[in-house]
């Protein structure tokens, strides 16, 4: 059973345009929430993350929206520069736990 | 990140062979976890560990066994490597002091079994 979901295998956005990033959750009970970048042969590494007591966390270029009713959240890259290309995954844990949840990535392609 | 190195970086081996991994951190952080990438599925979870000697298992433990004798390393093993173990392997840590802030992760194993 699949908790946190990336429905959109890739992505492709012009240079300068805005990328937006979508995942789905299905555990009420996760309260924090985290996107992770990886480039070809790397280690992902952190992005940016929001608890579940906000709904909007920004920083720099990089902004991450928590919809809890929805259990949805999204993130936005604006403006979008070739070295974003690379594929991102939404995790999420529950209160008190280390233990990440993973989606199964999107791979973001910026078009020069 | 420097603090936390994966060997080998890459493996060839041949089905039924047993396979060890190691990581290696130099944060002194309490959890340490082991992941497998593979398209289609993102990153899933082996297993993981939340002190020495203390471990448990992810969601996709069959067919790997991790020990932990020291803070330091996590190992994990592949007892008779499967065509289906073929995947690239991350390690991470977390745990350190400030309250959690996510994963460091390694730069990853390369494991084809032939």
């Amino acid at each position: 059973d699949q908790q946190v979901k990336q429905n959109s295998p890739s992505l492709s956005v012009q240079e300068g345009r805005i990328s937006i990033l979508n995942c789905d959750y299905t555990n009420s009970m996760f309260d924090y929430f985290l996107w992770y970048k990886k480039y070809p042969a790397e280690g992902p590494t952190f992005l940016i993350s929001i608890s579940s007591i906000k709904d909007k966390n920004e920083d720099g270029r990089f902004t991450v929206f928590l919809n809890k009713s929805a259990k949805h959240l999204s993130l936005h890259i604006v403006p979008s520069q070739p070295g974003d290309s690379a594929v991102y995954f939404c995790a999420a844990s529950l209160f008190g736990n280390e233990k990440l949840t993973f989606g199964t990535g999107t791979r973001l392609t910026i078009i020069p | 990140d420097a603090g936390i190195t994966q060997s080998p970086r890459h493996k060839v081996t041949e089905t039924g062979t047993p396979v060890t991994l190691r990581c290696h951190q130099t944060e002194n952080h309490r959890y340490m976890y082991w992941y497998r990438q593979d398209p289609g599925h993102g990153l899933r979870l082996i297993h993981y560990s939340y002190g020495v000697k203390d471990t448990d298992k992810g969601e996709v433990s069959d067919g790997y066994s991790v020990s932990r004798s020291k803070t330091e390393d996590f190992l994990l093993t592949l007892e008779s490597a499967t065509s289906s173990q073929t995947s690239v392997y991350f390690c991470a840590i977390s745990g350190g002091t400030g309250g959690f802030d996510g994963y460091t992760f390694g730069s990853g194993t390369r494991l084809t079994v032939v």
